[in-house]
C-alpha cells in the first residue's frame, strides 16, 4: 500500500528553526509538495520537490532524498503565524496526490 | 482572478439525507479533485474528474458520486448520509498536463450530519 509518515505534532519556540519530517513509500513518484494548513481554512501550497535537493523559498526550505524516500520542510525565524498543519504530499505514477496526516506545528513566545 | 470556489460552506443533514455539494475550479484548470478531512486528519480522495468524466478513485463507497461539467465546475453527492460523514469537504483545481502542477483548494463545506 501507499504510505506517508510525518510526526503528529512538534512545539517550538517564536525566532527558531524547525524541521518537520515526511518519509514516503509509494507507487511511483512524480514530486512532492508541501502545503500549510491553518485550522478551519484550506491547504495552501508551500513547496515543489521532484529532484533531490534543497529548494530555498524565503524563510522555507523543502528538501528530498527519493532514494530514501524522505523529505523535510525547515521553517526559520519562526513566527506565531506559522502556528498550523503543515501537509506532505507524493504525486504518485497515476499523479493522483497521495496525503499525510499532517504535523501540528504549535509555537510558543 | 478568482480561485477555487465552494458552496455551501456549511452544511447540517440529518443521517440517511443527501447531500450535493458544488466547486467551481480555478480560471484555466481542468482538473477537479474531491477530498474528505476528518478532525485532526490530512485529506483523504474521494475522486477526480476531467473532461467529465471519473478518472480516478479513492477507497469510497458508491454513496459517494459526482460529476463535472462542461465549464470544468463538479458536483459531489453523497447519498445515505452517516454520522461518519461529517468532515470538512475540500476541492482542488489543477491541470492534468504537467507534473508541477499543484493543487489549489477551495475553503471546503464543513458537513455535520446528525
Amino acid at each position: 500500500g501507499q504510505n506517508i509518515d510525518q510526526p503528529t505534532e512538534m512545539t517550538a519556540t517564536e525566532g527558531a528553526i524547525v524541521q518537520i519530517n515526511c518519509t514516503y513509500q509509494t507507487s511511483g513518484f512524480n514530486g512532492l509538495f508541501w502545503y500549510q494548513q491553518h485550522a478551519g481554512e484550506a491547504p495552501t501550497f508551500l513547496s515543489y520537490n521532484v529532484l533531490d535537493g534543497l529548494e530555498e523559498k524565503g524563510r522555507f526550505s523543502s528538501f528530498l532524498s527519493r532514494s530514501k524516500g524522505y523529505s523535510y520542510l525547515l521553517l526559520k525565524e519562526l513566527q506565531m503565524k506559522d502556528s498550523a498543519s503543515y501537509l506532505c504530499a507524493v504525486k504518485d505514477s497515476n499523479y493522483q496526490l497521495i496525503w499525510g496526516a499532517g504535523t501540528k506545528l504549535i509555537i510558543k513566545p | 482572478d478568482a480561485g477555487v470556489t465552494q458552496s455551501p460552506t456549511h452544511l447540517i443533514k440529518t443521517r440517511g439525507q443527501q447531500v450535493t455539494l458544488r466547486c467551481s475550479p480555478k480560471s484555466g484548470h481542468d482538473t477537479v479533485s474531491w477530498y474528505q478531512q476528518a478532525l485532526g486528519q490530512g485529506p483523504q480522495f474521494i475522486f477526480q474528474y476531467y473532461e467529465e468524466e471519473e478518472r480516478q478513485r479513492g477507497n469510497f463507497p458508491d454513496r459517494f458520486s459526482g460529476h463535472q461539467f462542461p465549464n470544468y465546475s463538479s458536483e459531489l453527492n453523497v447519498n445515505a448520509l452517516l454520522l461518519g460523514d461529517s468532515a470538512l469537504y475540500l476541492c482542488a483545481s489543477s491541470l492534468q498536463r504537467g507534473e508541477r502542477t499543484e493543487a489549489f483548494f477551495g475553503q471546503g463545506t464543513r458537513l455535520t450530519v446528525v
